[in-house]
């Protein structure tokens, strides 16, 4: 079955340091893939998705590439800030919608001045 | 746009009790709505697939008589945890799927923690 498998939290950061919080999955087929980011009391919102190798998802500075061959999504940003401090999720779907969704454990970020 | 509630956030109740979760899309009209559960430390799993007007689609291992979906209407789904035991104890998180995004994108609720005695 899919699976997806992200490293675990915390992760604790300086602001303006770089981010990188690995993702790999495993599943039939060509999945889209998702990170979603969950702000503290607030419920989970997509930040971004590719849906097929190589694509490259991007959205408020964060960015991850579709890399079928290492069967990753690496969410990576330059430059976090305080306000990025989230639990990040990432997830796959098969057949290229939104449906069904496969989630990782989820990786939690801290962000301190 | 595009928000889902959840009623209640949070719900204490005793062993042999039903608890019912209530999942409302504020904004827009959701034909198809899913349950998750999750853990402490773990990913979210979901539960079910609520389609408007039908009966509910339980994953594997998900008990129905246990857990039952109602979608009533285009903008509520209802789920009930039946004669709670502590091991339903939990997270309890709901999407909404809208049809009018690009790749029918799902809009998630906050969560409801259900804690049984």
């Amino acid at each position: 079955g899919n699976s997806v498998t992200q490293m675990e939290g915390p992760v604790t950061l300086s602001e303006e340091a770089f981010l990188t919080i690995n993702c790999t999955y495993t599943a039939t087929g060509y999945p889209s893939l998702f990170w979603y980011v969950q702000y503290p009391g607030e419920g989970l919102q997509l930040l971004l998705k590719a849906t097929k190798a190589d694509d490259k998802g991007s959205n408020k500075g964060f960015e991850a590439t579709y890399r079928k061959e290492t069967t990753s999504f690496h969410l990576e940003k330059g430059s976090v800030q305080v306000s990025d401090s989230a639990v990040y999720f990432c997830a796959l779907s098969d057949g290229g919608t939104a449906s069904k969704l496969t989630f990782g454990t989820g990786t939690r970020l801290q962000v301190t001045l | 746009g595009a928000v889902v509630s959840q009623h209640p956030s949070r719900v204490i109740c005793k062993s042999g009790t039903s608890v019912k979760i209530e999942c409302r899309s504020l904004d827009f009209q959701a034909t198809t709505m899913f349950w998750y559960r999750q853990f402490p430390k773990q990913s979210l799993m979901l539960m079910a697939t609520s389609n408007e007007g039908s009966k509910a689609t339980y994953e594997q291992g998900v008990e129905k008589d246990k857990f039952l979906i109602n979608h009533a209407s285009l903008t509520l789904s209802t789920l009930t945890v039946t004669s709670a035991h502590p091991e339903d104890s939990s997270f309890y998180i709901c999407s909404a799927l809208s049809p009018g995004t690009s790749d029918n994108e799902q809009f998630f609720g906050p969560g409801t923690r259900l804690t049984v005695l």
